[in-house]
This record gives C-alpha cells, structure tokens and sequence, in this order.
C-alpha cells in the first residue's frame, strides 16, 4: 500500500494568483497523477507525472495553467496559475500500482478562488 | 480504455445486500474491472478489481458476466457508511502505470 499526503488540505485564494499543491508518498512510485473534482462532478484527470520527463496532460488541459513538477520519486507538486473562480475544485493526487493492484488517492485539496 | 456505464442512483436498505451494477460492453481482453467508491469529501477508495473470474475481499463480491461485457458489485449487507457514490473503472494493467478514468458513477444511499 501507499499513504499519500497532500498540503495544503484547503485553501481560500484571490482570483489572478497561484496556488502549488503538495503531494508526498510514503514509498518510491513511478507514475504520479494528478486529478480534478468539480462541485458534484466526477473526478477528471489532469496529467501524469513521471520522474524526469515533463507531465503528460490530457486533453483540455495545459502546462501554463497546470504545471506540474516531479523532482524524485516520492514527490509531486500541482501549481493552479492566475485562478479564476472556475479553477475552485477538489485536487487529488493519486499513485498508481503494478499489474492488477489498486491505484492510491490522498486526500485532496479544496481549493475555492474568491 | 473501455466506457462503463452505471445507473446514476441507487438506494438500498440497512442490512440488505447493495447490488451495484455495471456495463463496460466494449472491454478489450486485457482489461480490468475495478471499483472504487468515493464518500463524501474524501479520496477515493479503492473496492474491489477482477479479469474474468469472480472476486471477494472483506468489502464486496464482485460478480462479472462470462461475455466480460457486465460486472456487479455486491455489498453483502449494506450500512449507513456505505453511503458513497461508486465508481466502475476498466483499464488495461499496464496503462501508462496506472491511469484510471472516471465515469459518473452511481450514487449509494443506505436508508435506515
């Protein structure tokens, strides 16, 4: 198994600044990913991390807005660019597992914009 | 990965089995059928997963159709903490390490 931390927990920001999102593992994983939970929405995946090559986004999403850092293999930060109230949502970091085993969320950040 | 499609909500009463259906009619060979289930201002959980043979863990029974095209989740007797929405996820083992999709998933409601 896997524990994943995720700081900050919550956090209220103005609207045009950033916010970088925190995402520790307790063991050495390979794939990090990096979710979104909209208000009564599904989760959406952002991007992949992988230690020492850029994050792969998917579609709708791009670096300028998310970019996304992996320096080793036990961390990972989300960094939310110039935030406009539509950005307020539930960010959750999750690693993945090997073959037919489970894949492991933290906790999340609620992020609301002002 | 393959589609899924689940009923938006369900309800079902304390102490009786939950019967949470899934379709996934386009799964290739090599995936996957996980559940996961999300309360409410948590991260995900992780249930249950299955190829071709029916599994069960402490949590849940999952049932999968011989065709692969269908699978049911059963929560043998469903508590007041059951209330969650419910995730079914298929995807191949080795994809890109781990990658789920999300579908909408059926929201759970045990009732007294």
């Amino acid at each position: 198994s896997a524990v994943i931390s995720q700081k900050p927990s919550r956090d209220i920001c103005q609207r045009g600044t950033s916010l970088t999102i925190q995402c520790q593992v307790d063991s050495q994983v390979t794939m990090m990913f990096w979710y979104r939970q909209q208000p009564g929405q599904s989760l959406t995946l952002i991007a992949t991390a992988n230690q020492g090559s850029e994050a792969t986004y998917e579609s709708g999403f791009v670096i300028d807005k998310f970019p996304i850092s992996r320096p080793n293999l036990t961390f990972s930060t989300l960094t939310v660019s110039n935030m406009s109230p539509e950005d307020s949502s539930i960010y959750l970091c999750s690693v993945g597992a090997g073959l037919g085993t489970e894949a492991f969320f933290g906790q999340g950040t609620r992020l609301t914009v002002v | 990965d393959a589609k899924t499609t689940q009923p938006t909500s369900m309800d079902c009463a304390e102490g009786r089995a939950a019967n949470l259906p899934c379709n996934h009619s386009t799964i290739s060979g090599n995936e996957y059928v996980y559940w996961y289930r999300q309360i409410h201002s948590q991260g995900p959980q992780y249930i249950i997963h299955g190829l071709k043979n029916n599994e069960t863990n402490e949590m849940a029974s999952l049932i999968i159709t011989e065709d692969r095209k269908s699978s049911t989740l059963i929560l043998p007797h469903a508590t007041l903490r059951d209330t969650a929405v419910y995730y079914c996820i298929v995807r191949v083992a080795y994809n890109q390490g781990g990658k789920l999709i999300f579908g909408q998933g059926t929201e759970l409601s045990v009732k007294p």
